[in-house]
């Protein structure tokens, strides 16, 4: 059974461009959500995608962007980078929107911005 | 708007030192509380999940507790392998985004 995958495992980008995320949920598991974890903090939230839709949005700015595929499968777009969003980038996902249903992580997306 | 604080944020044990880890949060209804391992370099591993006061789970050297006011992870005997960051959070009435602590980064000395 496939947990959630991401892609690219690692990667460094320059302050101004922009950067695309991949994830692929838990088999089973039809929503997605998108966390960053700075260094030495605990996680926080981004969004959350249920039937292709942004369902909830955490206290992140507009350059912040998603989108969810038929098939479940999400992205995460960062536009305009700057130096604060090096972090790591955790997909998660659960089987269905409702609060309190366990969810599960993926291995994240170190980014780099330099 | 939900809150969870952890502590210790650093605790160092010998092995076979049984301790526990305290997760205090406030939420307005809560849905589910949550404990994740998280080793360096790597993505939060799910452990448990605990839905109301009085609720215990357990696998293999810990046990986690839930009250209405925080809950502990306790760790029986541990070995170096426990060794990792324990993150706390919760979900609520929100919805289903995890509100997380700041974690308590656990060392296991042989």
């Amino acid at each position: 059974d496939a947990g959630v995958t991401q892609s690219p495992t690692h990667l460094i980008k320059t302050r101004g461009q922009q950067v695309t995320l991949r994830c692929s949920p838990k088999s089973g598991h039809d929503t997605v959500s998108w966390y960053q974890q700075a260094l030495g903090q605990g996680p926080q939230f981004i969004f959350q995608y249920y039937e292709e839709e942004e369902r909830q949005r955490g206290n992140f700015p507009d350059r912040f962007s998603g989108h969810q595929f038929p098939n479940y499968s999400s992205e995460l777009n960062v536009n305009a980078l700057l130096l604060g969003d090096s972090a790591l980038y955790l997909c998660a996902s659960s089987p269905g929107p409702t609060s309190g249903n366990t969810i599960y992580f993926g291995e994240g997306s170190w980014l780099t911005v330099v | 708007e939900d809150q969870v604080t952890q502590s210790p944020e650093a605790l160092r044990l010998q092995e076979g030192e049984s301790s526990s880890l305290n997760c205090s949060y406030t939420v307005s209804g809560l849905r589910g509380l949550f404990w994740y391992r998280q080793d360096p370099g790597k993505g939060p591993e799910f452990l448990f999940t605990l839905y109301s006061a009085g609720e215990e789970k357990e696998k293999e050297r810990l046990k986690a507790t839930l009250t209405k006011k925080e809950s502990f992870l306790h760790i029986t005997a541990p070995k170096p392998e426990d060794s990792a960051t324990y993150l706390c959070a919760v979900t609520s009435d929100a919805g289903n985004m995890l509100t997380f602590g700041g974690g308590t980064r656990l060392m296991v000395k042989p």
